[in-house]
């Protein structure tokens, strides 16, 4: 099984351009979540999904957007890319109470 | 969300016992108590979680006070992959309700 797989690994934006953070699973859990996470600080949850069509906010939803259309999928959409919006972001998933399993990250840079 | 309090960093030696302590005065009757790692330049990494008892898995023990507002993360013999950042955290498996909150965590040091 791969996983919780994350692409790109790495990106350079430039200030007020777009792009998708593609994050698939292939573990049919329901539920999947996107972090960010600036230097040295702790994970800050932005999006999370209980299931297909269904998104709800985290912690720091402001510049962000997803969308749920697959159990496999969950695309997390920058609009208007900022500096503030340098940082790593990791993608999970999980069945119901059950653990999380992460993705190795996209290291994302806006310029 | 309930939170939870760990110290910011803690030290320990190789091959001895590291016990990581967690705070969480206000948790509720659903909250399971959930602990993960990251280890440098990856994505956290599950290590245990309990309700009520204590829990052992291959990786480390939970020790969960009477009360459950505390908890202890056991790290039976410390080796230096175990330097991580380990981070408490209440998830509310009552409900529907899937968020994974994080906080700060304790950096573990692992000296040889």
């Amino acid at each position: 099984n791969a996983g919780v797989t994350q692409t790109p690994k790495f990106h350079i934006l430039k200030i007020g351009q777009s792009m998708t953070l593609q994050c698939t699973q292939d573990m049919n859990h329901n539920y999947m979540y996107w972090y960010r996470q600036d230097p040295g600080m702790g994970l800050k949850l932005i999006y999370y999904s209980v299931g297909a069509g269904i998104t709800d906010k985290g912690e720091v939803p402001n510049g962000y957007n997803v969308s749920r259309s697959t159990t496999e999928d969950f695309p997390l959409r920058l609009e208007l890319a900022a500096p503030s919006q340098t940082s790593v972001y990791f993608c999970a998933s999980s069945y119901p109470r059950e653990q999380a399993f992460f993705g190795q990250g996209t290291r994302l840079t806006v310029v | 969300d309930a939170k939870t309090t760990q110290p910011n960093s803690m030290e320990s030696n190789e091959e001895e016992p590291v016990h990581l302590p967690c705070n969480h005065s206000t948790i509720s009757g659903t909250d399971y108590i959930h602990w993960y790692r990251q280890l440098p330049s990856q994505g956290p990494e599950y290590v245990i979680h309990g309700l009520t008892s204590n829990v052992n898995n291959r990786m480390a023990s939970l020790a969960i006070a009477e009360d459950r507002k505390s908890s202890t993360l056991i790290l039976h013999r410390a080796t230096l992959r175990d330097a991580a950042v380990y981070y408490c955290i209440l998830r509310d498996e009552g409900g529907s309700q899937g968020n994974l909150i994080f906080g700060k965590g304790t950096k573990l040091s692992v000296k040889p």
